[in-house]
């Protein structure tokens, strides 16, 4: 199994730009999430799937859209990139949705610089 | 008031010590999950625990559930153990909720 990976693990964006950060899961994991890292501060949630067609808003949720069209995938785009989304970027799968009573498996995480 | 609290922020350890990482938290809970980051950035799951005790290797975690607390040792410390620990909730509203880590650096 390869868990969660993450792509790309770098990347560098104009003020404006729009792009895509990947996330694929190789568990079947119904619940993923994105969440970001900045310098100190805990991990914000900002967008969760409980499962194939569902999403939901996080606690961090303006300037980013997710789908989830497969149990599989759980991509995450920037709508208009702004230098406030400078952050380190983090997928999370678990087995069973609801009150994160599973053990959460992190991708590798994408850094991502807004200029 | 944050819903979690982890002391200390900043921890430095000579090898070989017993170290005390604590998560203090403030809302109804289903879970508790401790995580370990590495320095490169990657972040692994060390424990789950909505009650007692658990032993991994050298690492415990305890929980009580009545004082809204938890701690994380290591004993007989090593320098790979120097990262970021992470005390994390599942609040019972389905929510996650995460400490803003200890910084843990084990010196040879």
């Amino acid at each position: 199994n390869a868990g969660v990976t993450q792509t790309p693990k770098f990347q560098v964006l104009k003020t404006g730009q729009s792009m895509t950060l990947q996330c694929a899961q190789d568990m079947n994991h119904e619940y993923m999430s994105w969440y970001r890292q900045d310098p100190g501060m805990g991990l914000r949630l900002i967008h969760y799937s409980v499962g194939a067609g569902i999403t939901d808003q996080g606690e961090v949720p303006n300037g980013y859209n997710v789908s989830r069209s497969t149990t599989e995938d759980f991509p995450l785009r920037l709508l208009s990139a702004a230098p406030s989304q400078t952050s380190v970027y983090f997928c999370a799968s678990s087995y069973s949705p609801g009150l994160f009573t599973d053990t959460q498996y992190f991708g590798p995480g994408t850094r991502l610089t807004v200029l | 008031k944050n819903e979690v609290e982890q002391s200390p922020q900043n921890l430095t350890a000579q090898e070989g010590e017993f170290i005390t990482i604590n998560c203090s938290y403030s809302v109804g809970i289903s879970a508790l999950h401790w995580l370990q980051q590495h320095p490169g950035g990657g972040i692994v799951s060390l424990f789950m625990l909505s009650s007692g005790k658990k032993k991994h290797g050298r690492l415990i975690a305890t929980i009580n559930i009545q004082e809204k607390h938890s701690s994380l040792h290591i004993t007989a410390s090593h320098p790979r153990d120097s990262a970021v620990y992470i005390c994390s909730l599942g609040g019972s509203q389905g929510n996650l909720i995460f400490g803003k880590g200890t910084k843990l650096s084990v010196k040879p």
